[in-house]
Order: C-alpha cells, then sequence, then structure tokens
C-alpha cells in the first residue's frame, strides 16, 4: 500500500518554463488537496479537488491550474514559473472527516 | 475568520525532558482537532485526533488535550527522544455542510531536542 505518491521529488526550473507535479493516491479517497510550505508560512491550501472531475481554489490559486480527471490522480500544473513558486509542494488525501495522508513532497526551485 | 495559532514558533529541549506546545483555534464549527508530526523532509504524519468530546488522548509518550470550551489543544511530549525533533503542526477541521469539510492550519512549532 503506497498512500501518496509524489513525483518528482526535486525539479529545478527557469522563470517562464512550465511543468506538471504528478500525486497518485490509491487509497480510493475522495478528497486530494495541492499545498505549499513556505518557511514561517505553515501549508497553505493551493487548490483542492472534491472528487473525479471536480477542482475547486484554495487560499493561494494563482499561477497554478489542476486537473482531476482519474480518482486517484491529481495534477498541479504551473504553466509559467515564477521565483515567488519556489517551495515544498504536499499533495495529500482523505476520505470524509478522516485523517489526510500526505505524500513526501516535492521541492521546487524556479531561478 | 478561522484561524488557529500555535505557541511557541519554536523551541529546544534536552534530551528526556518533557515539553508541552500549544494551540488556540476559533475554527467555528468544530468538528474535529489533529496533531500532525513533520519530519524534516517528509510530509506531515497524523499523531492523534480529539473530537469535541474527548478531553484527553495518549499516543505513546504523545498526550494530547482539548478544552472546546476555551478552544485550546495542547501536545505533551514525555521523556522527549532525539527522534522528537521535528515540526508539529495542529489541524482543526470544520464542518460546512453537505459533506463538506474544511481544515485549518497552525504553522507550527518546530521542536529540536538536543542531546
Amino acid at each position: 500500500n503506497a498512500g501518496v505518491t509524489q513525483t518528482p521529488k526535486f525539479r529545478v526550473l527557469k522563470t517562464g518554463q512550465s511543468m506538471t507535479l504528478l500525486c497518485a493516491q490509491d487509497m480510493n479517497h475522495e478528497y486530494m488537496y495541492w499545498y505549499r510550505q513556505d518557511p514561517g508560512m505553515g501549508l497553505r491550501l493551493i487548490h483542492y479537488s472534491v472528487g473525479e472531475g471536480t477542482t475547486a481554489k484554495g487560499e493561494v490559486p494563482d499561477g497554478y491550474n489542476v486537473s482531476r480527471l482519474k480518482k486517484q490522480n491529481f495534477l498541479l500544473g504551473l504553466e509559467s514559473a515564477a521565483p515567488s513558486q519556489t517551495s515544498v509542494y504536499f499533495c495529500a488525501s482523505r476520505s470524509g472527516a478522516n485523517v489526510l495522508t500526505f505524500g513526501a513532497g516535492s521541492r521546487l526551485t524556479v531561478l | 475568520k478561522n484561524q488557529v495559532e500555535q505557541s511557541p514558533q519554536s523551541l529546544i529541549i534536552l534530551e528526556g525532558k518533557n515539553c508541552t506546545l500549544q494551540c488556540n483555534y476559533t475554527v467555528s464549527p468544530f468538528s474535529n482537532l489533529r496533531w500532525y508530526k513533520q519530519d524534516t523532509g517528509r510530509g506531515p504524519v497524523s499523531l492523534t485526533i480529539m473530537t469535541f468530546s474527548e478531553n484527553t488522548k495518549s499516543n505513546g509518550r504523545y498526550t494530547a488535550t482539548l478544552d472546546a470550551d476555551t478552544k485550546q489543544s495542547s501536545l505533551h511530549i514525555t521523556a522527549s527522544q532525539l527522534s522528537d525533533s521535528a515540526s508539529y503542526i495542529c489541524v482543526v477541521t470544520t464542518y460546512s455542510g453537505a459533506g463538506s469539510y474544511q481544515l485549518t492550519f497552525g504553522k507550527g512549532t518546530k521542536l529540536s531536542v538536543i542531546p
């Protein structure tokens, strides 16, 4: 049982480049989330999904897009990366009010 | 606005000592409160969950308390070990109706246990 898997774990981009972070969960969870974590800021919600085919904006959605074409996958896209998007990104999933299960994180650096 | 405040921001203690981390929240309506442990370079992992009717819950050397009247929770760590060095995050869940839940995160307390 892998839980929540994020790929890639590390990535360096130049300003203006695009990329996609992939999150996969094998727990049949309905809810999936993308957070970013910056020093002194805690975890901030970027986008989330309450089920296959649905997405919604979180606290800091600007500059990001998401898609949930399959229940087990939640993709986070950066169309034109900016240095302000340098961060550690965490994907999480849950079912109902149960515990959030987090991935190991993806460290993104934008030069 | 729903808020979760944690204190202290950081804490350094000697191995073997006890410590208490605080979490105050202004979230309503309250569904549950969880404490997560996040090791450096890893994702957060749930330590314990507190519902409205629970005052105390233990998980090994970790004991969480909840005072729903004052909207405060604490996480007490007994006989600390070097492996307790981590960030501890308080997360409060509200139920928005129609099966929808909202999670509010604290910024975490960074605990360093030194030999």
